[in-house]
């Protein structure tokens, strides 16, 4: 199985903070990955496919890149309604591995 | 609009079975798989399985694949998730989402299974 490993696991930003989480596949997976975001006692809610495409309605401040083992979602400048927990999961090969999560939190 | 509506809460004793149900409306149903995804309270996302609704294709999670049945409805858009020999440990909220190959991107808003004696 492939191990996604999200970096930090936690960390604590500002209102207008740029904000950059990192996700580290144990093999290459080309650009199948997706971000999503989850808020407490909520669904997780879908940011990003194909490492860097926008799904449909989300704010043009969220980002993503990278290829192969190592990807970043970045947040341009941080608001109130995204702190929440950050997820990656690839979609190179079964089973679907998710990594384990990085909380942003109020600084 | 693209909705899963998932059936309510459960609670189950250890060693008998669930099944959650998952009815998609807004789009068409055969055009997108179902994935299955759990999460223990505290804890984070934990990828199940998934079903082709065209063909009925399944791939579940190893640890689970023993006890683990997707299926869908086609005549009434529903995906269904049966899981066999409840223990503890399967105390989570299950969640449905629609599967585009490349990400999944809408979701059920879950199912509370809750396993106790």
């Amino acid at each position: 199985d492939i191990q996604m490993t999200q970096s930090p696991s936690s960390l604590s930003a500002s209102v207008g903070d740029r904000v950059t989480i990192t996700c580290r596949a144990s093999q290459g997976i080309r650009n199948w990955l997706a971000w999503y975001q989850q808020k407490p006692e909520k669904a997780p809610k879908s940011l990003i496919y194909a490492a860097s495409s926008l799904q449909s309605g989300v704010p043009s401040r969220f980002s993503g890149s990278g290829s192969g083992t190592n990807f970043t979602l970045t947040i341009s400048s941080l608001q109130p309604e995204d702190f929440a927990t950050y997820y990656c999961q690839q979609y190179n090969s079964y089973p679907r591995t998710f990594g384990g999560g990085t909380k942003v939190e109020i600084k | 609009q693209v909705q899963l509506v998932q059936s309510g809460a459960e609670v189950k004793k250890p060693g008998a079975s669930v099944k959650v149900s998952c009815k998609a409306s807004g789009y068409s149903f055969s055009n997108y798989g179902i994935t299955w995804v759990r999460q223990a309270p505290g804890q984070g996302l934990e990828w199940m399985g998934w079903i082709s609704t065209s063909y009925g294709h399944t791939n579940y999670a190893q640890n689970l694949q023993d006890r683990l049945t997707l299926t869908t409805d086609t005549s009434t858009s529903t995906a269904y998730m049966e899981l066999r020999s409840l223990r503890s440990d399967d105390t989570a909220v299950y969640y449905c989402a629609r599967d585009r190959a490349t990400s999944v991107d809408s979701w059920g808003r879950g199912t509370l299974v809750t396993v106790s004696s």
